[in-house]
């Protein structure tokens, strides 16, 4: 158990819709980064949250959106849902940035399907 | 081509055998990950490192920075080793970023 929680387990959506996943970091975690797994792929980097700040950005589009809270748990917003958004979607807290030089803990994901 | 490559895709193993995957990068790295990720989904770090190497139990992690290489080695291998092994690095430039391999899907049979 890493203490990364994330809500909720499974979610179903239809194209066009929006969609906020929620995740929780381990105690005294500072960072936390947002992955996209496609099915039968590796893990995509979405951005990174430091101190309540976007720290870096994949190569997502901007209806991907974030937001970290002084509790450390953090939100992951996606507009105009489509299918290919479907995926698990995993969140990781560390507890510094620095070009992901920290270990990284993962959650247990939130697996999306769009239809 | 991906900058991050690894080999094989697909392993078979049989209980006691070593094991080694291989991770090969093409950019600038601040550290690189050695990642666990059973059915379900769940992943679990292994390690992390940037020189050298590191061992837990019957994990080896090694690092050739020059030659862009980390190596994975699993001794004594156990059908519960079997998952998909991911390696990832995080990048040097101006933006916090990590790129993944797409996993190597290990099967250890009694």
């Amino acid at each position: 158990e890493t203490g990364v929680t994330q809500s909720p387990t499974h979610l179903i959506k239809t194209r066009g819709q929006q969609v906020t996943l929620r995740c929780s970091s381990q105690s005294g975690h500072n960072t936390v980064s947002w992955y996209q797994q496609a099915l039968g792929q590796g893990p995509q980097f979405i951005f990174q949250y430091y101190r309540e700040e976007e720290n870096g950005r994949g190569n997502f589009p901007p209806r991907f959106s974030g937001l970290q809270f002084p509790n450390y748990s953090s939100e992951l917003n996606v507009n105009a849902l489509e299918l290919d958004d479907s995926a698990l979607y995993l969140c990781a807290s560390s507890s510094g940035t620095d070009y992901f030089s920290y270990e990284q803990y993962f959650g247990p994901g939130t697996r999306l399907t769009v239809t | 081509k991906n900058e991050v490559e690894q080999s094989p895709q697909n392993l078979t193993a049989q209980e006691g055998e070593f094991i080694t995957i291989n991770c090969s990068y093409s950019v600038g790295i601040s550290a690189l990950h050695w990642l666990q990720q059973h059915p379900g989904g769940g992943i679990v770090s292994l390690f992390m490192l940037s020189s050298g190497k590191k061992k837990h139990g019957r994990l080896i992690a090694t690092i050739n920075i020059q030659e862009k290489h980390s190596s994975l080695h699993i001794t004594a291998s156990h059908p519960r080793d079997s998952a998909v092994y991911i390696c990832a690095v995080g990048v040097w430039h101006n933006n916090n970023d990590m790129r993944f391999g797409a996993g190597t899907r290990l099967t250890v049979k009694p």
